[in-house]
């Protein structure tokens, strides 16, 4: 069974940094392309970042560039998203979601994702 | 970037209907198009990937289609599960972008 599991999130202040992690089993991590996605509160889905399977390709959306990292580790079958300089339109629920082969490819399993308060 | 539009925004609909949610892209995609559901609360569940496949373990009555810039999610006969936000997206062109959803709720 695919499964997904996200952790990190909480409460941080703006300008701060969180790092979230997403560790996964059931498929062979090292094969696949991962992405984080998130939805703020009442709102709709929105694509933060993807990277391949060997880490060597990775992209982010417009609201996020500069700002967060994503890695994996696949000896460890962990996702990483790091985020810096973290504001309140950061906050959402952020979920990991693998991708079904390459980076051009839709995401078929998603985790239960991770709450990010953005607050002072 | 990619816009993704959806129509309508909203609608209510009865059991047994037969609902067809649109959903177009600013730019030729291909068949690059995913639809998702989400109920309240849940986690988003894919539906339907290259416009018109079904996810595995995804009940027949979704189907899709479309290519280009113009797509369809077709719910067949509406059952009491079915009520929830459906979403596009294209993988493309980075960045992907998600259309704004369409909530389907009971008239």
């Amino acid at each position: 069974e695919v499964q997904l599991l996200e952790s990190g999130g909480g409460l941080v202040q703006p300008g701060g940094s969180l790092r979230l992690s997403c560790v996964v089993s059931g498929f062979t991590f090292n094969n696949y392309a991962m992405s984080w996605v998130r939805q703020a509160p009442g709102k709709g889905l929105e694509w933060v970042s993807i990277i391949s399977n060997g880490g060597g390709s990775i992209y982010y959306g417009n609201s996020v560039k500069g700002r967060f990292t994503i890695s994996r580790d696949n000896s460890e079958n962990t996702l990483y998203l790091q985020m810096k300089s973290l504001r309140a339109e950061d906050t959402a629920v952020y979920y990991c979601a693998k991708a079904h082969s390459g980076t051009y490819s839709h995401l078929d399993y998603w985790g239960q994702g991770t709450l990010v308060t953005v607050s002072s | 970037d990619i816009q993704m539009t959806q129509s309508p925004s909203s609608l209510s609909a009865s059991i047994g209907d037969r609902v067809t949610i649109t959903c177009r892209a600013s730019q030729g995609i291909s068949n690059y198009l995913a639809w998702f559901q989400q109920k309240p609360g849940k986690v988003p569940k894919s539906l339907i990937y290259a416009a018109s496949s079904l996810q595995s373990g995804v009940p027949s009555k979704f189907s899709g289609s479309g290519s280009g810039t113009d797509f369809t999610l077709t719910i067949s006969s509406l059952q009491p599960e079915d009520f929830a936000t459906y979403y596009c997206q294209q993988y493309k062109s980075y960045p992907f972008t998600f259309g704004p959803g369409t909530k389907v709720d009971l008239k």
